[in-house]
Parts: C-alpha cells; structure tokens; sequence
C-alpha cells in the first residue's frame, strides 16, 4: 500500500512566522506534489518536483517555495506566512509511468490557521 | 488555463443511482481521473480514463469522450458510506488538474 504522510494534521501559526510542512512517501515515487484545497476553489496545484532537487511552479506558487533533497521528502515552506494563507494543504505522490501509473496518492492533509 | 466544470453538489436516495458530469477544456490531455474525498479526509482513488468510453468497477463506473471534452461517474445501489465530494481531474502530462468537486449526500 502506498503510503504518504504528512508532519502534522493540524497547525496555528501567526502572521510573519516561517512554516515548515513536511512531506514523505515510502513507494519510492519520482513525482511529488503540494496542492491547497479551499471550499468552491478545489484542489490548486502550488509546486511540483518531478526528481530529486528538481522543482517546477505550479498555479499559486506565490508565497511559497519547496524543497527536495531526498526522493522521498517534499518539504513546502511559507516564508512569511499570512492569513490568506489559512487553508487544507495536501501532498501526494506519483511514479514517472503511463496511463493510470500516473494516479496521484494524497497525504491525509494539514490544515493550517495563520492568525 | 484549465477550466473544469462539475455539479456543486447532488442529492440521493439510498439505493438510487447517480449521474456527476464533468466537462472540460484543457491544454493538455492524458486521460481523467475520478477521486473520492470524505470530509476531512484525502482523496482517494476511484477510476481512470484515457480511451473513450465507459470502464466498470463494481458499484462505480466512468464514462469518456474526449471529442466532447465530456466525462461522468456513475454510482449505483447508493449507499450512505457513498456520501462525499467526488473531484474530476483531468492529467496533463503527469500535472492534475481538479475541478471544485461534487459533493454527494445520500439520504435514507
């Protein structure tokens, strides 16, 4: 069973502070992604990295950045983190295959309050 | 851009059947995905299409056709534990891209 986990399920951090939100998969997947789910909006696609050290902006890549030193860690920080910034935030994980290789396997989910 | 459009919510009878549409326009495309999301909790896989036409798995089924830029997941003999948001994405190069999500009460 593939597995992805996330470091917390709940977080509050205040306005300025630097957020760390951590992300591991144990199926030795190439591709891993960040996304934010806000009610009406969906899932938004933040960052992505397709390999080790490699990373690509996604749609809202604003006020955030990623990084991605081992295959199995995606790490998403919010530099200053802000109130619009309140939000579910979802990792997952894909292999590099064809077809249905490419399903996208969700972490439970942190979701962050920035007062 | 991307731009997906599904039902904001539907409502059923335990038992019944029911139809989420999803339709899109995108720049890319290989092949669609259906996730189920439980509140609270993560999506999780449901169904996947790249060809056209309908992939049957037990109670859900997924219809494709990519001329019409046009999908729908089907869910029978609906059961209370069927109550969810259902999120149609379409893969772009091993990109999703997520409509808002259906959300599917089911009532007694």
């Amino acid at each position: 069973d593939v597995k992805v986990t996330q470091s917390s399920r709940y977080l509050v951090k205040r306005t300025g502070e630097k957020v760390f939100l951590e992300c591991v998969q144990d199926m030795d997947h190439e591709n891993m992604f960040w996304y934010r789910q806000d009610p009406g909006l969906g899932l938004r696609l933040i960052y992505f990295s397709y390999d080790v050290k490699m990373k690509e902006k996604g749609d809202i890549p604003e006020g955030y950045s990623v990084s991605r030193e081992k295959k199995e860690r995606f790490s998403l920080i919010l530099e200053s983190a802000s109130t619009n910034q309140t939000s579910m935030y979802l990792c997952a994980s894909s292999s590099s295959g064809t077809g249905d290789t490419d399903t996208q396997y969700f972490g439970p989910g942190t979701r962050l309050t920035v007062l | 851009g991307q731009n997906i459009d599904q039902p904001t919510e539907m409502t059923a009878t335990e038992g019944a059947i029911v139809q989420i549409n999803c339709t899109y326009q995108t720049s890319g495309f290989n092949g669609l995905f259906w996730y189920q999301q439980h509140a609270g909790e993560a999506p999780t896989f449901l169904s996947y299409n790249v060809l056209d036409g309908l992939e049957e798995k037990g109670r859900f089924s997924s219809f494709l056709s990519r001329s019409k830029g046009y999908s729908y997941l089907l869910l029978k003999e609906l059961q209370m534990k069927d109550s969810a948001s259902y999120l149609c994405a379409v893969n772009d190069d091993y990109k999703l891209s997520f409509g808002a999500g259906t959300t599917v009460t089911v009532r007694a």
